[in-house]
């Protein structure tokens, strides 16, 4: 069993949509993390959040504790927002990883 | 600060030889993580030390994976002998103080395995 399930696994976009990813976990958690892979392969964190709503730029991550879920949003997509998207859980010293959201958005 | 630092970015090696990485942490975090990524596993922790002492190796596939953390600025993952299935991405990331904290990654070791 995954103590993290992300969806969807891939999506399309065109540039200037809306994008949803989602984020469920099954365990009691202090704070969830959304990281971004870019096609080079490189890994940098996006969001840490163990409450409420955080914004940057485009970018909004939400979370609700009691439902154990998250979801990222990307306002006006673009090409540049083109990678894998990954929520990360803290638990039990460690991080688990969902299997990530690779998002395409296209021209 | 430079971020985390690993070495080498590509490695390719034949099976049956050592493959030595690298990793050098930011300086001040307490946490080391190593990572190894595939297409079909994602994202699997390996092991990870707190303060240079190794927390939880749960992750290390076999005897011929090791891992040290000599000092706080320097961490080596081992792989003796190697072979094919070890090819993957190999992530070094490290934090501040607990899980809790933001988590930086290092740029990523490529290993192939002929």
């Amino acid at each position: 069993k995954n103590e993290v399930e992300q969806s969807p696994q891939n999506l399309t976009a065109q540039e200037g949509e809306f994008i949803t990813i989602n984020c469920s976990y099954s365990v009691g958690i202090s704070a969830l993390h959304w990281l971004q892979q870019h096609p080079g392969g490189g890994i940098v964190s996006l969001f840490m959040l163990s409450s409420g709503k955080k914004k940057h730029g485009r970018l909004i991550a939400t979370i609700n504790i009691q439902e154990k879920h998250s979801s990222l949003h990307i306002t006006a997509s673009h090409p540049r927002d083109s990678a894998v998207y990954i929520c990360a859980v803290p638990l039990r010293g460690q991080f688990y990883f969902g299997t990530g959201t690779s998002l395409t958005v296209i021209p | 600060d430079a971020g985390v630092i690993q070495s080498p970015r590509h490695e390719v090696t034949e099976m049956g030889q050592e493959v030595t990485l690298r990793c050098k942490p930011i300086s001040g975090h307490d946490y080391l993580f190593w990572y190894r990524q595939t297409m079909m596993r994602g994202l699997e922790l390996l092991i990870y030390f707190n303060n240079n002492v190794p927390i939880d190796d749960s992750g290390m596939p076999e005897d011929r994976f090791s891992a040290k953390m000599p000092n706080a600025s320097f961490s080596t993952l081992k792989i003796q002998p190697s072979e094919p299935r070890d090819s993957a991405v190999y992530f070094c990331a490290s934090s501040r103080y607990s899980v809790d904290e933001k988590l930086f990654f290092g740029s990523g070791t490529q290993l192939s395995v002929l």
